[in-house]
């Protein structure tokens, strides 16, 4: 068990919808990134929040939003859903804002769009 | 941006069998992790191994920063050992490589 929790860990919907995934870093970790991985892109960095502000930001559509709460929570929005967005959607975390903290992943949330 | 290549892409072993899996990245690096995908989807944390080696049961890794290549040995292998592999780099984000998909047979 990594310490950081996703849910939620399986969802199917329909295109044109929106959902929302949920991630609770590890208690004291302040860093929270958000990758995609799909079967033809691999694991891919979208975004991460430090603290409550972003701190960078990779593939991430327009489509898709993100924000990290005070209580160091953040959630991952994903609007106007296509095919091509099914993927499992990973949340991991870090104690540190910088290059060289050591990341610890949530399981997953596997979205399935139809 | 940093370009992280793992080899081989696959590897099939019998059980009991050793492996070397390689990690090269393309620029120098503050952080590098290795991960196990297990079968279910979940990715486990195997060594935060910026430089230098480190062991942990079957499994050791090294890490030459120098010569920017990281290398996975997996000794007396398991069933359980099967799934992906991956290297992941960090010079502002964690970059992945493609992953070895590595196959253990009873």
């Amino acid at each position: 068990d990594s310490g950081v929790t996703q849910t939620p860990k399986h969802l199917i919907t329909a295109t044109g919808q929106r959902v929302t995934l949920r991630c609770s870093p590890r208690s004291g970790d302040l860093s929270v990134y958000w990758y995609q991985q799909s079967l033809d892109q691999g694991l891919q960095f979208l975004i991460q929040y430090y603290n409550g502000e972003e701190r960078a930001k990779g593939n991430i559509l327009e489509r898709f939003s993100a924000q990290q709460f005070p209580d160091l929570h953040s959630e991952l929005n994903l609007s106007s859903l296509e095919l091509g967005d099914s993927a499992l959607y990973f949340c991991a975390s870090s104690a540190s804002g910088s290059d060289s903290g050591e990341l610890f992943f949530g399981e997953g949330s596997r979205l399935t769009v139809l | 941006g940093i370009q992280v290549e793992q080899s081989p892409p696959d590897l099939i072993l019998q059980e009991g069998a050793n492996s070397t899996l390689r990690c090269n990245f393309s620029d120098s690096v503050n952080n590098l992790q290795w991960f196990h995908q297990n079968p279910w989807g979940q990715l486990i944390n195997l060594f935060y191994i910026p430089s230098g080696t480190k062991q942990n049961g079957r499994l050791s890794a090294t890490t030459v920063a120098t010569e920017r290549y990281s290398l996975l040995y997996i000794s007396s292998s398991q069933t359980t050992d099967s799934g992906v592999y991956f290297c992941a780099v960090q010079g502002g984000k964690l970059i992945f490589g493609q992953g070895t998909e590595l196959s253990v047979k009873p």
